[in-house]
Order: structure tokens, then C-alpha cells, then sequence
């Protein structure tokens, strides 16, 4: 397994301000996850994030409003741009550890915006 | 495309009583698939995988589930509840191809009420 720390793991955020949640890994990996979810909800895949590339973004999602870095093996960053108070949600990172199929989450950060 | 469905949003169980979360998926290639668990205010553990040989897989927790291809089902099961047993279940299938990266797709999630 893994263990994944999130930072941080909640904030209230005004509109228009932006903020960057880092994810942090205890083991080195190849892809990162991002994901948002409503409480109580499903999973929604925001980008993956392989190191030394840029991140992929799916369907919905732009790079202008939700930049990533991944600088290394253990280490990745998801800014909220622009916040609205749609972007009010709990952002979940995630990695796949080399051999395995299952994803390892972190504890997620619940942001509000007002 | 691949999809997961949970037909449940909610089950109640009495305390000792066996447990059924189900789910169902589609998928063109071999399905890989998953349960996780989150409890309230927590991320997500991962609680057991199917990718290949026996139907039956064993998890943490006591938790077990049934690989039923004929069925494209995948259903998660407890001989006897606990009340800590009580979350949010999610389950997941990877559609693995030669080639490349495949992304997990989740189901909407199954709340579990465990009664005492």
C-alpha cells in the first residue's frame, strides 16, 4: 500500500482567489490522480499526472482552471483557479503503485467557496 | 466505453446479519474490478480487487465478493454485518488493454446502514 498526505485538508476560499492543494507520496510512482467529489457522491477523474510530462485532463476539465505539477516521483500539486462556488467540493488525489491495479487515496481536501 | 452502476443508493442491514452491496458493469475488454470503501469525512480505502482466476475474492475486513461474468456483475458481501461496517461504498472497473493506461471508472456508491 501507500500512504498519501494531502494539504490542506480543508479551506474556505473566496471567489476569485485560487488555491493549491499538494498531494505527497511515501513511495515513488508513476501517475497521480486528481479527482473531485460531491460529498456522498461518485468520483469524478479531473487529470492524471505522470512526472516529467504534462497532465492529461479529461472531458470538462481545462488546464487553465485546474494546473498541475508533478516535479517528481512523490510529489504533486492541483491549483483551483478562479474559484467560483461551484468549485466547492472535496479534491481527492490518488496514485497506482508499479504492479498493482487498485488506487491508493488520499485523505482529500475539502474546499468551500463563498 | 466503460460503465459501473450501483443500483442501490441505499442499504440496511441488522447487525449480524450477511450483507449485499451489489453492482454491475460494462466493459469491451477484460474487466479488472474493484471495491472501495470511505468513511465519513475519510478518502477512500481500498478494499479488494478481481483481475483474474477464482470468482471469489477475499478483502479486508471480512469483505468478499463474487465475480459473475455471465452476470457482468461483481457484488460485494459480508457473512455478518458490523455496525462499523457503515459507509459509503464505491465500486470500480478498469477496462485493461494491451498498450496503455486505462481509467477507473466508479459506480454512484452504495450507502451501507448497519442497525444495531
Amino acid at each position: 500500500s501507500a500512504v498519501i498526505s494531502q494539504k490542506p485538508s480543508r479551506d474556505i476560499c473566496q471567489r476569485g482567489t485560487s488555491l493549491t492543494i499538494q498531494c505527497q507520496v511515501d513511495s515513488q510512482v508513476t501517475m497521480m490522480f486528481w479527482y473531485r467529489q460531491q460529498p456522498g457522491q461518485s468520483l469524478t477523474l479531473i487529470a492524471t499526472a505522470n512526472q516529467g510530462s504534462e497532465a492529461t485532463y479529461e472531458s470538462g476539465f481545462v488546464i487553465d482552471k485546474f494546473p498541475i505539477s508533478r516535479p517528481n516521483l512523490t510529489f504533486s500539486t492541483l491549483t483551483v483557479s478562479n474559484m467560483s462556488p461551484e468549485d466547492s467540493s472535496i479534491y481527492l488525489c490518488s496514485v497506482d503503485l508499479p504492479g498493482g491495479y487498485e488506487q491508493y487515496f488520499g485523505p482529500g481536501t475539502r474546499l468551500t467557496v463563498t | 466505453a466503460q460503465s459501473v452502476a450501483q443500483p442501490e443508493d441505499q442499504v440496511n442491514v441488522a447487525e449480524g446479519n450477511p450483507l449485499t452491496v451489489k453492482c454491475t458493469y460494462s466493459v469491451s475488454g477484460n474487466p479488472y474490478l474493484f471495491w472501495y470503501v470511505q468513511y465519513p469525512n475519510r478518502g477512500l480505502q481500498f478494499l479488494l480487487k478481481y483481475i483474474t482466476g477464482d470468482n471469489l475474492v477475499k478483502g479486508s475486513y471480512g469483505f468478499e465478493a463474487e465475480f459473475n461474468k455471465s452476470q457482468t456483475s461483481f457484488h460485494l458481501k459480508k457473512p455478518s454485518a458490523l455496525v462499523s461496517d457503515s459507509a459509503l461504498y464505491f465500486c470500480a472497473v478498469r477496462d485493461i488493454r494491451a498498450g496503455g493506461y486505462q481509467k477507473v471508472t466508479f459506480g454512484t456508491g452504495t450507502k451501507l446502514q448497519v442497525i444495531p
